[in-house]
């Protein structure tokens, strides 16, 4: 079955620690975006991805990193800079035109600070 | 800015009856509209998509828009306690792939 998976389902972060959230896709897109979602909030976008080797930050990047070498993969690095990162993360893909193909979601990394 | 605005609920609603969710969008250039439900803990799924002014029906779901107005709605008939959930609205107005704005969410829950 087509889909995406995020892992780990939860995972924790020491002070001062960088963590990676791993994005897998195997529905052939070209589109992956990385979201974060808070309590009784919407979804925000950190960074997408149009295309291998090309990405672009999105509304609260700053404290984030990403890389895109393959198109099924979109890690998704939470930096020590990031001083709140208490959050849902959500990957979502898609064709790189979304207006007819909505983005299709994982299930989500649940992130705690230790 | 784009903004799309959602009531945050709760929306209490009896079970058996229509549920009514309703969303504003701020760009008059917007495109594609689309209704996620999203229960607690778990990642959205799409239940709805509308393009054109009117409404879309899908089984107990409908949607309508009104682009003039600027406003999509999405109506859950025959309301079962399974509804349950917080529903987003999203919006794509162009301009590629982050083009997509989501609404903060309705809580909905429906009572037995």
């Amino acid at each position: 079955d087509g889909g995406i998976t995020q892992s780990p389902k939860y995972l924790f972060r020491k002070e001062g620690q960088n963590v990676t959230l791993s994005c897998e896709q195997n529905l052939n897109h070209d589109a992956m975006y990385w979201y974060r979602q808070d309590p009784g909030q919407g979804l925000r976008l950190i960074y997408y991805s149009q295309i291998v080797n090309d990405f672009q930050k999105g509304d609260i990047a700053e404290g984030y990193s990403v890389s895109r070498e393959k198109k099924e993969s979109f890690p998704l690095t939470v930096t020590s800079a990031q001083k709140n990162p208490t959050a849902f993360y959500l990957c979502a893909s898609s064709i790189p035109d979304p207006s007819n193909q909505p983005q299709h979601f994982g299930d989500g990394t649940r992130l705690s600070i230790l | 800015q784009k903004e799309v605005e959602q009531n945050s609920g709760p929306l209490s609603v009896p079970e058996g009856a229509i549920a009514s969710l309703n969303c504003t969008y701020s760009d008059r250039v917007s495109q594609s509209f689309f209704w996620y439900r999203q229960y607690s803990g778990k990642s959205p799924e799409l239940i709805m998509s509308i393009y054109s002014n009117g409404d879309k029906e899908d089984g107990r779901f409908t949607a309508q828009l009104n682009k003039a107005s600027q406003y999509v709605s999405l109506l859950i008939r025959d309301s079962q306690p399974s509804d349950s959930a917080t529903y987003l609205c999203a919006v794509y107005s162009g301009g590629g792939a982050d083009g997509l704005t989501f609404g903060k969410g309705t809580h909905l829950i429906i009572q037995p």
